[in-house]
C-alpha cells in the first residue's frame, strides 16, 4: 500500500509565483489534513476536510486554498508565494478513531 | 478553541533514567494520539488512546489518558539513546490539533 503520497518532495519558488502541493491517499480515509512545520517548531493546521466536497480552515489558512473533489485527493494551492511560506508541508489522512497517517512532506523554499 | 500544550518542550536526560512528558488539552475529548518525529523525517504514530483510563505500552514507552483531567502522559522507562526524537501529542475534534512537541535528547 502506498499510504499518503505527497508531491513534490522539494520545491523552490520565487516570490509571487503559485504552485499546488499534491496529496493522495489510497486508504479510503474520510479525514484529510494539511499542516506546515517551520524549523524547530510544531505542526500548524492549515486546512482540513472531513469528506469529499467539505473543507474547513485551520489555524493558519491565509495565503492557501484547498479543494476536495474526491476522497483520495486533497491538493493545497499557494497563490502569490511569500518568504513567510517557506516551510515543510505535511499532508495526513485518517478514518474514524484510527491514527492519522502522514506523507513524507514537501520542503518548500520561497526566495 | 482547542488548545494542546506539552511540557516540557525540551528534555535532556541520561540513559537509564525515567521521565514523563505531559500533554494538557483545553476541550473535552476522548481521543488522543502520540507521535514521534526524527530530524528531517515525517511523523510516526506511537499510541492511540480512545477512552478515559486508557493505557498503552510499547517497549520503554507507556502512554495514558485521563479525560476528566484533560491530561495524557508519555512515560519513558530506562531511557536509551535510540529514543532521542521529538514527541508530539494530538487531540481530535474534527480538527486534529498538535501540541508544540517535546524535543528529547538522551545522552550516554
Amino acid at each position: 500500500n502506498a499510504g499518503v503520497t505527497q508531491t513534490p518532495k522539494f520545491r523552490i519558488l520565487k516570490i509571487g509565483q503559485s504552485m499546488t502541493l499534491q496529496c493522495t491517499q489510497d486508504m479510503n480515509h474520510n479525514y484529510m489534513y494539511w499542516y506546515r512545520q517551520d524549523p524547530g517548531m510544531g505542526l500548524k493546521l492549515i486546512y482540513y476536510s472531513v469528506g469529499a466536497g467539505i473543507t474547513d480552515k485551520g489555524e493558519v489558512p491565509n495565503g492557501y486554498n484547498v479543494s476536495r473533489s474526491t476522497t483520495e485527493d486533497f491538493p493545497l494551492r499557494l497563490e502569490l508565494a511569500a518568504p513567510s511560506q517557506t516551510s515543510v508541508y505535511f499532508c495526513a489522512s485518517k478514518r474514524g478513531d484510527t491514527e492519522a497517517f502522514f506523507g513524507q512532506g514537501t520542503r518548500l523554499t520561497v526566495v | 478553541e482547542l488548545k494542546v500544550e506539552q511540557n516540557p518542550l525540551f528534555l535532556s536526560m541520561q540513559e537509564g533514567k525515567n521521565y514523563t512528558i505531559y500533554c494538557n488539552y483545553s476541550t473535552t475529548s476522548d481521543r488522543l494520539y502520540w507521535y514521534r518525529q526524527d530530524p528531517g523525517k515525517s511523523l510516526e504514530s506511537l499510541f492511540v488512546l480512545l477512552s478515559n483510563g486508557a493505557v498503552k505500552q510499547e517497549g520503554r514507552l507507556m502512554a495514558s489518558l485521563d479525560t476528566k483531567a484533560r491530561l495524557s502522559t508519555l512515560h519513558i522507562t530506562a531511557a536509551v539513546h535510540d529514543l532521542s526524537a521529538t514527541y508530539f501529542c494530538a487531540v481530535v475534534l474534527r480538527k486534529l490539533v498538535f501540541g508544540q512537541g517535546t524535543r528529547l535528547t538522551i545522552n550516554p
